[in-house]
C-alpha cells in the first residue's frame, strides 16, 4: 500500500525558532512536493523536487527552504518560524510520469506561537 | 498562470439529494484534471481525473467531464450520502507546468439524515 508519511500531526514552536518537518515516501517516486494549507486558500505550493538534491520554488517559497538528500525523503524548513506560519502543512509525492495522481501525507499542523 | 476557481461552500445537502460542485480553470497549455477529497482528519486522496477534452472521470458513483470549450470540470454525484461529508478540492496539472497540481479553494461538503 502507497504511503507518505510525515513525522509529526502536530507541533507547537516559538517564534524565531528553525523547524524541520519531515515526509518519507516508500512509492520510489520522483516527484515531490510540500503545500500548506489554509481556509478560503486551498493548497498553496511552497517547493517541489523532481530529483535528489534538485529543488523548485513554488507559489510561496518566502520564509521555506527544503532538502531531498534521498531520494525517499524530503524535508521542510522554517528558518524562522513566525505567527504567520501557523498552518497545515501537507506532503506529496507522485511518479514522475505526466497525468499521474499525487499521494498526500495525513499533515502537519503547525501552531508557532 | 494556471489557476482553479471552484464554487465555494459549505454545501449542505439531504441524504440522496443531487450534488454539484462547479469548477472551473485557467491554464496556458491542455492540462490534466482531478477531483481530490479529504475526509476530515485525514490528507488529500484522488477521487477521479481525466486527461483530455471530453474524458469523464468516475469513481464511487462520483463524476466529472472535461470540457474544453467552457473550461469546467464540474463534480457531480446522483444520490448522496452522510459517508460523502468531507471538503473537495478541483485541480490541474500543466504539462508545461512539470506535472506540479494547482488547487481550487475546496468546496466543504456535509451531508445530513
Amino acid at each position: 500500500d502507497v504511503k507518505v508519511t510525515q513525522s509529526s500531526r502536530y507541533l507547537v514552536k516559538r517564534t524565531g525558532e528553525k523547524v524541520f518537518l519531515e515526509c518519507v515516501q516508500d512509492m520510489d517516486h520522483e516527484n515531490m512536493f510540500w503545500y500548506r494549507q489554509d481556509p478560503g486558500l486551498g493548497l498553496r505550493l511552497i517547493y517541489f523536487s523532481y530529483d535528489v538534491k534538485m529543488k523548485e520554488k513554488g507559489d510561496i517559497p518566502e520564509g521555506y527552504s527544503v532538502s531531498r538528500e534521498k531520494k525517499e525523503r524530503f524535508s521542510l524548513i522554517l528558518e524562522s518560524a513566525s505567527t504567520n506560519q501557523t498552518s497545515m502543512y501537507l506532503c506529496a509525492s507522485q511518479i514522475g510520469s505526466l497525468n499521474t495522481e499525487a499521494f498526500f501525507g495525513q499533515g502537519t499542523r503547525l501552531t508557532v506561537v | 498562470g494556471d489557476s482553479v476557481t471552484q464554487m465555494e461552500g459549505p454545501v449542505t445537502l439531504s441524504e440522496e439529494a443531487f450534488l454539484t460542485i462547479n469548477c472551473t480553470y485557467t491554464a496556458t497549455g491542455y492540462p490534466s484534471l482531478f477531483w481530490y477529497v479529504q475526509y476530515p482528519g485525514e490528507g488529500l486522496q484522488l477521487l477521479l481525473k481525466a486527461t483530455k477534452a471530453d474524458d469523464k472521470g468516475s469513481n464511487k458513483g462520483f463524476e466529472a467531464t472535461y470540457r474544453k470549450e467552457t473550461t469546467s470540470f464540474h463534480l457531480e454525484k446522483g444520490s448522496v450520502q452522510v459517508s460523502d461529508s468531507a471538503v473537495y478540492f478541483c485541480a490541474l496539472s500543466d504539462r508545461g507546468g512539470g506535472n506540479k497540481l494547482t488547487f481550487g479553494t475546496g468546496t466543504q461538503l456535509k451531508v445530513e439524515l
